[in-house]
């Protein structure tokens, strides 16, 4: 069973700082895929990373795959209130069965 | 916005009673999931689809059977409903297999008393 382990948590912080959110496994996977969720909706889709040592940046977030396929990070730089979230990342399979397996999340709160 | 949309959104129901949740789509797309989210656990995949009359289990699929007719709808039953079966369900669509990205629905409530 593949499983997806996310660190930390929870994360609460104030606006203005920087922060990195993990998400480590001991399988390969073929693609890893980052959401933000707000409450009350579902997940969406922030950037999809395939290549091993990939770094994707999307205004101030920066993600990254490991070389070896099996983690990836998360880096908010000057995070803001707007970043509050659910952070969840999610790995697709190499037999290319369909299934992303999902972390269990990491909650962010920024305080103003 | 993908055209995915669940039903009903939040229900309450008493133990050994049959649930049925719908996700209906407008993509026809080929894939479509059933996760349910609970604190600390993330998202689990129960079934899954790859085609009309096409499905398969996920991680969590005990308690649970799905059903698709037709392209745009994907059916969820609970036959006989039990507490650990309260949570938040959401239905997702993708067009690719594998690593496509996933358009979620708002997700349904239920709670079991």
């Amino acid at each position: 069973t593949q499983l997806l382990e996310q660190s930390p948590q929870f994360l609460s912080i104030q606006e203005g700082e920087n922060l990195t959110v993990y998400c480590n496994s001991s399988s390969v996977f073929s693609s890893l895929q980052w959401y933000r969720q707000e409450p009350g909706e579902g997940p969406v889709l922030l950037v999809t990373v395939v290549t091993g040592g990939e770094v994707k940046k999307l205004k101030r977030l920066t993600f990254q795959f490991g070389d070896a396929r099996k983690d990836s990070s998360l880096h908010i730089t000057a995070a803001q209130p707007g970043d509050t979230g659910l952070y969840l990342c999610a790995g697709a399979s190499p037999s290319n069965t369909g299934k992303l397996i999902f972390g269990q999340g990491t909650t962010l709160q920024v305080k103003p | 916005d993908a055209g995915i949309t669940q039903s009903p959104r939040h229900k309450v129901t008493e133990t050994g009673t049959p649930v049925t949740l719908r996700c209906h789509q407008t993509e026809n797309h080929r894939y479509m999931y059933w996760y349910r989210q609970d604190p600390g656990h993330g998202l689990r995949l129960i079934h899954y689809s790859y085609g009309v009359k096409d499905t398969d289990k996920g991680e969590v699929s005990d308690g649970y059977s799905v059903s698709r007719s037709k392209t745009e709808d994907f059916l969820l039953t609970l036959e006989s409903a039990t507490s650990s079966q309260t949570s938040v369900y959401f239905c997702a669509i993708s067009e690719l297999a594998g690593g496509g990205e996933l358009f979620f629905g708002e997700g349904s409530r239920l709670t079991v008393l």
